[in-house]
């Protein structure tokens, strides 16, 4: 049981624009802390592709976007490609575990 | 650009313990916050915890008993031990960096398989 949850799955057709949640608690995204994501294609290690709720790193397209508000965050990704096909993870800090705490993860399916 | 490489055995013994280095290149390790996360197969990630070399390792309350993180600046690398392991402890171990206590976690290593097995 994590944390934060996620939708276990979510699928969209290329090109459309899909959206995955992160729910949390007063404890870590309700108390303001930032939350992260990540992309992890198969067999590869994790990716950081937002940052900071709403940042992206260099390199990142500008199809990803993050946004965060109350004990939930969100990360949506526009105009869908065939590469986009991964699991996608939400990170945060919880101050009652006192330490960074990860969602479940979302897999996204291309249809 | 920081790069970590994490290295040791893939087969540890029921009971004994797990022991794994991160080497680090093109950064220095007394500038970041290093951190161990492992994803058992076809599950999510857990954070293990971390460490900055002057200051205490931080770890995560599920695990503290059995975790000893730290840090060798003179061979920039950092270390994973983690005793008593069961099979439950199979898993893919990362190591990656973080500029402050509770930012991000870029970049990440590529990751090692251990299995825990007789």
């Amino acid at each position: 049981q994590s944390v934060l949850t996620q939708p276990p799955s979510v699928s969209g057709a290329p090109g459309q624009r899909v959206t995955i949640s992160c729910t949390g608690s007063s404890s870590n995204i309700g108390a303001g802390y930032d939350v992260h994501w990540y992309q992890q294609l198969p067999g590869t290690a994790p990716k950081l592709l937002i940052y900071g709720n709403n940042n992206r790193p260099s390199g990142v397209p500008a199809r990803f976007s993050g946004s965060k508000s109350g004990t939930s965050a969100s990360l949506a990704i526009t105009g869908l490609q065939a590469e986009d096909e991964a699991d996608y993870y939400c990170q945060s800090y919880d101050s009652s575990l006192s330490g960074r705490v990860f969602g479940g993860g979302t897999k996204l399916t291309i249809l | 650009q920081v790069q970590l490489q994490e290295s040791g055995p893939g087969l540890v013994k029921p009971s004994e313990t797990l022991s794994l280095t991160c080497t680090v290149s093109g950064g220095s390790i007394s500038k970041y916050y290093w951190n161990w996360i492992r994803q058992p197969p076809g599950k999510g990630l857990e954070w293990i915890g971390n460490i900055y070399y002057s200051e205490r390792a931080n770890y995560n309350p599920s695990l503290k008993s059995r975790v000893t993180i730290s840090v060798d600046t003179s061979k920039n690398q950092f270390s994973l031990k983690l005793s008593s392991v069961t099979a439950a402890d199979t898993a893919v171990y990362y190591c990656a960096s973080a500029l402050v206590l509770r930012g991000w976690f870029d970049p990440w290593g590529q990751g090692t398989l251990v299995t825990v097995s007789s």
